[in-house]
C-alpha cells in the first residue's frame, strides 16, 4: 500500500511552459485535494475532487486546471507557468469528506521552481 | 472566513521534557474539526491528532495530547517525553464540519527543535 504518490519530486520550469503534476492514491479514497505551500506559510487549497468526474475550486485556483477521470488519479495542470507558481505542491486524499474517515493523507510533495 | 493563528514561529525543548505549541482560530461555525499535522524535513505531512468540536474530551494519541478550549477558540498541542524524532514543523489546521467545502485552513506553522 503506497498511499499517496506524487511525481515528479522536483521540477524547474521556464516562464510560459506547461506541465502536469501527477498524483495517485491506492487507498480507494473518494476525495482528493491539491494544496500549495509557499515559504513560511501553511498549505492553501487549489482544487479538490469528491469523486471521478467531479472537481471544484479551492481558494487559489487561478493558473491551474485539474481532471479526475479515475478514482486513483488526480493530475494538476499548469498551463502557462509564472514565477508566482513557485511553490511546493501537495496532493492529499481522504475516504470521505466529513466525519470519521475524513482525515486527509498527504503525498510527499513536488517542489516546483519557475524561472 | 476562518483563520488559524500560530503565534510561536519557533520553539525548542530538551529531549524527554514537555512542550506545548499554541494555536488559536476564528470561526462563526459551531461544529468543526481541528487537527495538528507534523511536517519533518522530508516534507511529508503527517496527521498527529484530531479533535471534533462537539466533543468536550480532549484528544490524546500516546505522547501527544491537546487542550481544546472551545469558548476561547484555542487548540494547543502538548508533546510529552519529547524525542529527537519529534523535531519538525507543526501545523494547526481547521475544517468546517458541514457543507461542500472540505478544505483545511492551516496556520503558518511552528518549527520545533528538540535538543539532546
Amino acid at each position: 500500500n503506497a498511499g499517496v504518490t506524487q511525481t515528479p519530486k522536483f521540477r524547474i520550469l521556464k516562464i510560459g511552459q506547461s506541465m502536469t503534476l501527477q498524483c495517485a492514491q491506492d487507498m480507494n479514497h473518494n476525495y482528493m485535494y491539491w494544496y500549495r505551500q509557499d515559504p513560511g506559510m501553511g498549505l492553501k487549497l487549489i482544487y479538490y475532487s469528491v469523486g471521478a468526474g467531479i472537481t471544484d475550486k479551492g481558494e487559489v485556483p487561478n493558473g491551474y486546471n485539474v481532471s479526475r477521470s479515475t478514482t486513483e488519479d488526480f493530475p494538476l495542470r499548469l498551463e502557462l507557468a509564472a514565477p508566482s507558481q513557485t511553490s511546493v505542491y501537495f496532493c492529499a486524499s481522504s475516504l470521505i469528506g466529513i466525519g470519521v474517515g475524513s482525515e486527509q493523507f498527504f503525498g510527499p510533495g513536488t517542489r516546483l521552481t519557475v524561472l | 472566513a476562518q483563520t488559524v493563528t500560530q503565534s510561536q514561529p519557533e520553539m525548542s525543548v530538551q529531549e524527554a521534557e514537555t512542550v506545548t505549541l499554541s494555536c488559536t482560530y476564528d470561526t462563526s461555525e459551531s461544529d468543526y474539526y481541528l487537527f495538528w499535522y507534523k511536517q519533518p524535513p522530508s516534507r511529508q505531512m503527517i496527521l498527529v491528532i484530531r479533535q471534533e468540536a462537539y466533543k468536550q474530551q480532549n484528544a490524546t494519541e500516546n505522547r501527544f495530547s491537546v487542550n481544546f478550549q472551545k469558548a476561547a477558540k484555542s487548540f494547543s498541542l502538548k508533546i510529552s517525553d519529547s524525542q529527537l524524532g519529534d523535531a519538525a514543523m507543526y501545523f494547526c489546521a481547521y475544517r468546517r464540519s458541514g457543507g461542500s467545502n472540505y478544505k483545511l485552513t492551516f496556520g503558518k506553522g511552528t518549527l520545533l527543535t528538540v535538543n539532546p
